[in-house]
This record gives C-alpha cells, sequence and structure tokens, in this order.
C-alpha cells in the first residue's frame, strides 16, 4: 500500500527555520517525483515544486522559488520542505503527493503538516 | 487568481447531476491531461479523475470526467450528502509546473 507519512504540526516564531518531512512507503521512492503543496487557511491549492528522490532534481514554482528548499534523502525514503526565515505569511497547511509521472498530476496524498508561525 | 478557473460554488439535491467546469488555455488543459481532486472538510485531498476521464480504484462511477480543448469539467450523478466537498481541477504546464484550479465548494441541499 502507497503511503506518504507527514511529520507533525508545528507552531513557529517569524523570522525561525523549519525543516517539515514526508516519508514514502509501498513504493520505489527513488521512482516518482515527490510534490508539495501549500493550502492557507480558507482557501485553495498552490503548487509548490517537486523533487526526484532518485537523483534529487528539483523543480520550484516562480512563485516559491527562494522562499523555500525542497529536498530528499532517499536513503531513508524521506522529502523535505524547509524555510530558513519564516514568516506570519508561512502559515499554511503543507501537502506532500506523489506524481504519477513527469507531466502528470498527484497520485498519492500525505495527510499534510499545519505549520503555524506567530509572534 | 488560479490560471486554471472554476466556478467558486456549485450546489444540488440529493439525486441530481451536477457539473463542474474549469478552465486552461493551450499550454495546460489544451496539451496535457486533466486531473479532479475531492477535498472533504478537515482533510487532504484525494485524487478523484486522472488523465481527463479516468477514475482510480475505488471512486464511485457516480463521478467522470472530460475535456475538450482548453477546458474540462467533472459530473457528479445521483449526488449523495457525502458529496459535499471541494473540487479542484489540476493540469501540467508546460511553464514545467502544475497548476490547479481556485476550486469549487459543492453543498449538496
Amino acid at each position: 500500500e502507497v503511503q506518504l507519512v507527514q511529520s507533525g504540526a508545528e507552531v513557529k516564531k517569524p523570522g525561525e527555520s523549519l525543516k517539515i518531512s514526508c516519508k514514502g512507503s509501498g513504493y520505489s521512492f527513488t521512482s516518482y517525483w515527490i510534490g508539495w503543496v501549500r493550502q492557507m487557511p480558507g482557501k485553495g491549492l498552490e503548487w509548490m515544486g517537486i523533487i526526484y528522490p532518485g537523483d534529487s532534481d528539483t523543480r520550484y514554482s516562480p512563485s516559491f522559488q527562494g522562499q523555500v528548499t525542497i529536498s530528499a534523502d532517499k536513503s531513508i525514503s524521506t522529502a523535505y520542505l524547509q524555510w530558513s526565515s519564516l514568516k506570519a505569511s508561512d502559515t499554511a497547511m503543507y501537502y506532500c503527493a506523489r506524481l504519477i509521472s513527469l507531466g502528470e498530476l498527484l497520485d498519492y496524498w500525505g495527510q499534510g503538516t499545519l505549520v503555524t508561525v506567530s509572534s | 487568481q488560479s490560471v486554471l478557473t472554476q466556478p467558486p460554488s456549485a450546489s444540488g439535491t440529493p439525486g441530481q447531476r451536477v457539473t463542474i467546469s474549469c478552465s486552461g488555455s493551450s499550454s495546460n488543459i489544451g496539451s496535457n491531461y486533466v486531473y479532479w481532486y475531492q477535498q472533504l472538510p478537515g482533510t487532504a485531498p484525494k485524487l478523484l479523475i486522472y488523465r481527463n476521464n479516468q477514475r482510480p480504484s475505488g471512486v464511485p462511477d457516480r463521478f467522470s470526467g472530460s475535456k475538450s480543448g482548453t477546458s474540462a469539467s467533472l459530473a457528479i450523478s445521483g449526488l449523495r450528502s457525502e458529496d459535499e466537498a471541494d473540487y479542484y481541477c489540476a493540469a501540467w504546464d508546460d511553464s514545467l509546473s502544475g497548476l490547479f484550479g481556485g476550486g469549487t465548494k459543492l453543498t449538496v441541499l
């Protein structure tokens, strides 16, 4: 069974750093792209970027380029999304999901990680 | 404003057929597959339709998708109370990024 399990909710202050994770199981983690999607409170889904764990090839949406870093550790089948300096506007639910293939969209989703940034 | 345009809301009564539209452009819907996701309150999105009109295992055949040119639509027949959710269309864009519609909130009256 394909599963993506994300790390737990986080509460951070503005300016702090953060790294959240997404662990895949039940399939060949290095053979599928992983995508990250943001959902701000009461809003829709936004595409952030994708990574291919096999070789760490990473593609960012222009809106998120330079704002976050996507990485992966294939030895532990885990992808990451990180911030170096959080802002209040980063408060959102973040989902990881598996791409069917490059040029296609997402099939299996993680449960989401709620990130709250507040002073 | 999303590049893929959906109506913000839709509604229907139990048993009715409801359709949700999604409009894009030649660089996304016009040249790539369309996908539909269902997001029930407080849960992660779930794949409902892939490759324009294919249903993953376990998705009832009450749900169907279609695409024509740069537009697509999701149809739900035999509407049920548990179909009340947010629905998102999505497509790959030739700029090498995925795109989502703004979402449609479906209310079952």
